[in-house]
């Protein structure tokens, strides 16, 4: 079954730490994986993407994340947290739906709680 | 993402009323997506739309419609609401040969 695990509800870490939010995943064929960031009553915003390429992608906000085939995972990263950083995140996976659409399937979500 | 707007932000409603929530984009995207968030399920695919004439179910349809007004408009409309459908709405496009989403700030519904 085409899935995407958060395996922690929440993560907590204090300023100027490093944090990391897991995610694997389960999908056929060669996965394209993302990282989303929600803030309080505000939309999704896309934060980066891996389709191809390096296994550590860079994007916004000074966030990475590292792909890692053999273990099924795509955990973001930032060296050095921010109390701004808090907020909620979701992994998402493009997998096959119908009709040739490929839809993304999205975890259950990860609050990151950043403590000054 | 500013380019992508939803009406209303909030809305309450009692059970059996229609409702509609409406969604606009200025990204010039051909692909247009409606989601359902609830807590600890993440986000659910509703309806997507690949242009005007190209509407499409997603995992979770039952109970809803959709219109594609035109490229730039995709309507979310619950027929006869019910508590379960109270929930996180959020409109996303994308443009055609792109895998990213963006998504609006999203409409809060609370069914009584």
């Amino acid at each position: 079954a085409q899935s995407v695990a958060q395996p922690e509800d929440q993560v907590n870490v204090a300023e100027g730490n490093p944090l990391t939010v897991k995610c694997t995943y389960s999908v056929s064929g060669n996965p394209y994986l993302f990282w989303y960031v929600q803030y309080p009553n505000r939309g999704l915003q896309f934060l980066l993407k891996y389709i191809t390429g390096d296994n550590l992608v860079k994007g916004s906000y000074g966030f990475e994340a590292e792909f890692n085939k053999s273990q099924t995972s795509f955990h973001l990263k930032k060296p050095s947290a921010l109390v701004s950083d808090s907020a909620l995140y979701f992994c998402a996976v493009r997998a096959a739906f119908s009709g040739g659409y490929n839809k993304l399937i999205f975890g259950a979500g990860t609050r990151l709680a950043v403590h000054p | 993402d500013a380019d992508v707007t939803q009406t209303p932000r909030n809305r309450i409603t009692k059970t059996g009323k229609r409702i509609m929530l409406e969604c606009s984009q200025t990204k010039g995207h051909d692909r247009m997506y409606w989601y359902r968030q609830d807590p600890g399920l993440g986000l659910r695919l509703i309806y997507y739309s690949f242009d005007v004439k190209d509407i499409n179910k997603g995992e979770i349809s039952d109970g809803y419609s959709v219109s594609r007004q035109a490229q730039a408009k995709f309507s979310l409309s619950l027929e006869s609401a019910i508590p379960n459908q109270t929930a996180l709405y959020f409109c996303a496009t994308s443009d055609q040969g792109r895998v990213t989403q963006y998504f609006g700030p999203g409409t809060r519904l609370l069914v009584l």
